[in-house]
């Protein structure tokens, strides 16, 4: 599986756009970019999966570069809701293990 | 609602004793995952079942075993707890396994087991 690396904690301010970066340098052909949302005391939700160039869904984007060695989960104008830790995973297709790093605590201010 | 049932919500039982968690997968998930989250800790893989068969193994203590069953529900059995073993545990289904292609888990609300 490919180590990926985000920044420990990130803060924003309501109404502002927030990107947080992750490197993925190891990663394989086969491998998909997932991102998971997670609210203290609640499981884990899917947000987003890409793998390569530009993903959009009703909640964030997902870029990807050409080299696809770093990805870059988009949340458009945050609220206070989106306060929450924000993992980044990188994944064989066909892989059985979904495994978790110690992601992003993205803390929202009013 | 993800659709994933875990029972039940919270626990409480003395070092030394068993529990058994359960989990319910979405109608049509084949996969089960089950992870271990202490306080301020992310998020350890503990195993996998799909179908009924164990297909991928984390850091799994020896004390604990989980098993798939024909309805295709799954159970973790937590033994000889210790005070350490207190954590939230997740249980997730996804139709597939692992990250084919469009796979996407689902994650239950999720056991709190306080041993004291």
């Amino acid at each position: 599986l490919a180590k990926t690396t985000q920044p420990i904690s990130m803060d924003s301010y309501e109404g502002q756009e927030v990107n947080i970066t992750c490197s993925h340098n190891n990663i394989a052909t086969n491998d998909y970019i997932t991102w998971y949302q997670q609210f203290p005391s609640q499981g884990p939700r899917f947000i987003i999966q890409g793998y390569k160039t530009k993903v959009k869904n009703e909640v964030a984007s997902l870029f990807i570069p050409a080299d696809r060695k770093s990805s870059t989960l988009s949340l458009p104008r945050v609220s206070l809701s989106d306060t929450a830790v924000y993992y980044c995973l990188v994944g064989l297709a066909g892989d059985d293990k979904i495994i978790f790093g110690k992601g992003t605590r993205l803390h929202i201010l009013p | 609602d993800s659709g994933v049932t875990q029972t039940p919500k919270h626990l409480i039982t003395a070092t030394g004793q068993r529990v058994t968690l359960r989990c319910s997968p979405r109608s049509g998930d084949l996969s089960v995952y089950w992870y271990q989250q202490s306080l301020d800790q992310g998020l350890q893989f503990l195993i996998q079942y799909y179908n009924g068969e164990e297909r991928a193994k984390g850091n799994i203590l020896e004390r604990f075993s989980a098993q798939q069953f024909p309805d295709l529900h799954s159970e973790l059995n937590l033994s000889s707890l210790e005070l350490g073993d207190s954590a939230l545990y997740f249980c997730a289904s996804s139709v597939g396994f692992g990250f084919q292609g469009n796979t996407e888990a689902f994650f239950g609300q999720g056991t709190r087991l306080t041993v004291v």
